[in-house]
């Protein structure tokens, strides 16, 4: 069974732009999160979907954003760039959303250099 | 409070030999998971083993084990045969609650390094 897979691998930017991001799931995987990965902060949970909803939000900025297909596939968004916003942005599915037993699954990543 | 927390940030181990990672965690549920995770240099994220709160049994798999200590809130993953290819960042996670949809939480990481 093929494992997550994230495109682009890696990314360059210019502050202002805006940059979308994009995640398959395992096969017969329903949930996506999505992480940001960065030396200073340490792995941090942007937002999980489950059935085409967001059903949970970490603590970031309006600028980014994301949705999930009806395939499970998902993107995520991230508007008017900032130096800051240069990290690792992991993507994982899990069978379901939520539970305590739930195990994610991630991908490669996205490395996104912002200059 | 963090909720994870790693208190090795680097650990040398000498190939073949057993290494133990430690992790602590806090939580106020009583249905919880905690999971490891490795990442080389790559960045890929790499799912090592499981263990839930209710489980009585230490959690195995190959050569990962899990030393779960619940009263001391503690889940020490435990590398037997350390092999250069084990070098890499290793992740302490928890995932709370059996309802409503929680996060998985991460520590800050242990940089483990396998020498000949």
């Amino acid at each position: 069974k093929a494992g997550v897979t994230q495109t682009p691998r890696y990314l360059i930017k210019t502050r202002g732009q805006q940059v979308t991001l994009s995640c398959s799931p395992i096969s017969g995987h329903r949930s996506v999160s999505w992480y940001q990965q960065t030396p200073g902060q340490g792995l941090q949970f942007l937002f999980e979907y489950f059935s085409e909803t967001q059903r949970n939000k970490g603590n970031f900025p309006g600028r980014f954003s994301g949705r999930q297909f009806s395939n499970s596939r998902s993107e995520m968004n991230v508007s008017t760039l900032e130096l800051g916003d240069s990290a690792l942005y992991l993507c994982a599915s899990s069978l379901l959303a939520g539970g305590s037993g739930e195990t994610q699954y991630f991908g490669p990543g996205t490395r996104l250099l912002v200059l | 409070a963090q909720k994870i927390t790693q208190t090795q940030p680097g650990m040398f181990v000498q190939e073949k030999e057993a290494v133990t990672l430690d992790c602590t965690y806090d939580t106020s549920d009583q249905s919880y998971g905690l999971f490891w995770y490795k990442q080389p240099s790559s960045g890929e994220m790499i799912f090592l083993i499981y263990q839930g709160s209710y489980d009585e049994q230490n959690a195995t798999e190959g050569r990962y084990s899990l030393n779960f200590q619940k009263a001391r809130k503690s889940a020490n993953l435990v590398i037997s045969a350390s092999q250069l290819g084990d070098s890499a960042m290793y992740f302490c996670a928890m995932r709370e609650g059996t309802s409503g949809y929680s996060t998985l939480t991460f520590g800050k990481g242990t940089m483990l390094l396998v020498s000949p």
